[in-house]
């Protein structure tokens, strides 16, 4: 089975300019997860998607961040406008179903760097 | 509210030593506890996990973990370490009954593998 695909693996922008970053879970899961991992730091959580609606985002800094997941399978994550402190890897995680023992599965990430 | 303090950020072993990584949790109901590891570049991939029943788990690549309630800890052990272990070793805890069923990460343990 195919697993959680993320893109680009690698992003560079200067501060203040915008940038995406796209998951596609493994089909048929219905949680995503979107994780920032700082370097040095274990992943932190920043929304929770079951199928399209949004469950916790409590950690996700509104002011410049945005996600969605329309229709329930694809999702995608915006920072705008980016600061030198988003500089990290953003990880796509999905699972089967929400839970406290549902294994999630990780994509490898989006590196990005802002300069 | 749920955390893991993993102690040491990098643990050094040579090949064909014993290997710990230490993890203690502080949680207000019982936890599920988890073990991931994380390759170069690579998205997180669990290794292990604690829900109920044994207290002794047993995971991928020969490795293990007790949860002990007493110490509050879920520490990870492998009698014999191989070259190809080196890796970032996160903990990881979320809460069973009234807590968050998010996990909470660690900082992570760098493992390095001497020959």
């Amino acid at each position: 089975e195919a697993g959680v695909a993320q893109s680009p693996r690698y992003k560079i922008i200067e501060k203040r300019q915008s940038v995406a970053f796209w998951c596609n879970p493994i089909s048929g899961h219905a949680t995503l997860y979107w994780y920032q991992q700082i370097l040095g730091q274990g992943p932190k959580l920043l929304i929770q998607f079951q199928n399209n609606g949004v469950v916790d985002d409590s950690q996700l800094p509104k002011d410049r961040f945005s996600a969605e997941r329309l229709k329930g399978v694809d999702s995608t994550l915006k920072i705008q406008p980016a600061k030198l402190e988003d500089s990290a890897v953003y990880l796509c995680a999905s699972s089967s179903r929400q839970g406290v023992n549902t294994e999630a599965f990780f994509g490898q990430g989006t590196r990005l760097t802002v300069v | 509210a749920q955390s893991v303090t993993q102690l040491g950020s990098h643990v050094s072993v040579s090949e064909g030593a014993l290997v710990l990584l230490r993890c203690n949790y502080s949680s207000s109901v019982p936890p599920y506890l988890f073990w991931y590891v994380q390759y170069p570049n690579q998205g997180l991939q669990l290794l292990l996990k604690y829900t109920t029943g044994a207290t002794l788990v047993k995971g991928i690549n020969g490795f293990e973990a007790e949860f002990k309630k007493s110490e509050t800890s879920f520490h990870l052990t492998k009698p014999s370490a191989h070259m190809s272990d080196a890796a970032e070793y996160f903990c990881a805890v979320s809460g069973r009954g009234g807590g968050s069923y998010i996990p909470t990460f660690g900082r992570g343990t760098s493992l390095i593998v001497h020959p």
